[in-house]
C-alpha cells in the first residue's frame, strides 16, 4: 500500500516563529488532507488539498502531486497552534482507504 | 447543529465483553469510516462504508464488526475477538464524489476505549 511520511516527527517552537511541516507519499493520491489533532483528540479540519496551495490565515499548504509531496506552513506560531498535526491519503476513484501519517508534534512555548 | 457524535466518550469493558460504540452523523453524508489510534501513532482504517447495506475492511478489521442499516448511522462492535482493544476510536463521515474518490473526512469527538 502506500507509504505517508510526515518529517519532523517533533517541533519545538517559540511563540511567534514560523514553522514548515511536510508530507511525503509515495505514489499518486487523489486527496490529501490534513488535519490537526488538539489534546482532547478531536481532529480539526485544516485543508482538503490533493493539490496547489490555499491559505487561511495563518495558515497555508501547498501540495505538489506530480513530486508526491504536501507542505504546511504555520506562521507567527501561537501556543493554542500546539497539538498533532496529521496528513492523509487516498488513492483510487472510489470513496475508501485513506493513509495516515504518522504525524508531526508541534510544542509552541510562551 | 450538523455534525458527527459519537458514544460514549468513554468506555470502560471488562475482558471477553462486547461493545458497540455509536457514531451518528446528520451530514447527509454518503461514507463513514471507523479508525483507531494509538498513543503515539496515526490512524489506522478498521472499517468503511460507502453507501446503506455495504462495508469494506479497512487495514486492522480483525475482532471488529460494523453494520450500515441507515445512512446516517455506523455502529462498531469490538468483539472478545480483539487482543488489544485499549484505544482511542475515531469516526468519520464524507461526501462521495463519484469516479473522483472520497471528498473531504469529518471527525466525531472520538471514544475512549479501555478494557479493565
Amino acid at each position: 500500500g502506500i507509504q505517508v511520511e510526515q518529517s519532523p516527527p517533533d517541533l519545538i517552537l517559540q511563540e511567534g516563529a514560523n514553522s514548515t511541516l511536510r508530507c511525503n507519499f509515495s505514489d499518486s493520491v487523489n486527496n490529501l488532507q490534513w488535519f490537526h489533532q488538539n489534546p482532547w483528540g478531536q481532529l480539526i479540519n485544516l485543508f482538503y488539498i490533493p493539490s496547489g496551495t490555499k491559505q487561511n490565515g495563518r495558515l497555508s499548504a501547498t501540495t505538489v502531486a506530480t513530486e508526491r509531496y504536501s507542505l504546511l506552513y504555520i506562521s507567527s506560531s501561537q501556543t493554542t497552534d500546539s497539538g498533532v498535526y496529521f496528513c492523509a491519503v487516498e488513492r483510487g476513484t472510489n470513496a475508501g482507504k485513506s493513509t495516515f501519517g504518522d504525524g508531526t508534534t508541534l510544542t509552541v512555548k510562551p | 447543529d450538523g455534525g458527527i457524535t459519537q458514544s460514549p466518550k468513554y468506555l470502560f469493558r471488562k475482558e471477553g465483553q462486547n461493545v458497540t460504540l455509536s457514531c451518528e452523523q446528520n451530514l447527509n453524508h454518503d461514507a463513514m469510516y471507523w479508525y483507531r489510534q494509538d498513543p503515539g501513532q496515526g490512524l489506522r482504517l478498521i472499517y468503511y462504508s460507502q453507501i446503506v447495506n455495504d462495508f469494506q475492511k479497512g487495514d486492522i478489521a480483525e475482532g471488529y464488526s460494523v453494520s450500515r442499516e441507515k445512512k446516517e448511522s455506523f455502529p462498531l462492535t469490538v468483539t472478545s475477538a480483539q487482543k488489544n482493544p485499549t484505544a482511542f476510536y475515531l469516526c468519520a463521515s464524507s461526501i462521495v464524489l463519484l469516479g473522483r474518490g472520497a471528498h473531504e473526512q469529518f471527525f466525531g469527538p472520538g471514544t475512549r476505549l479501555t478494557v479493565l
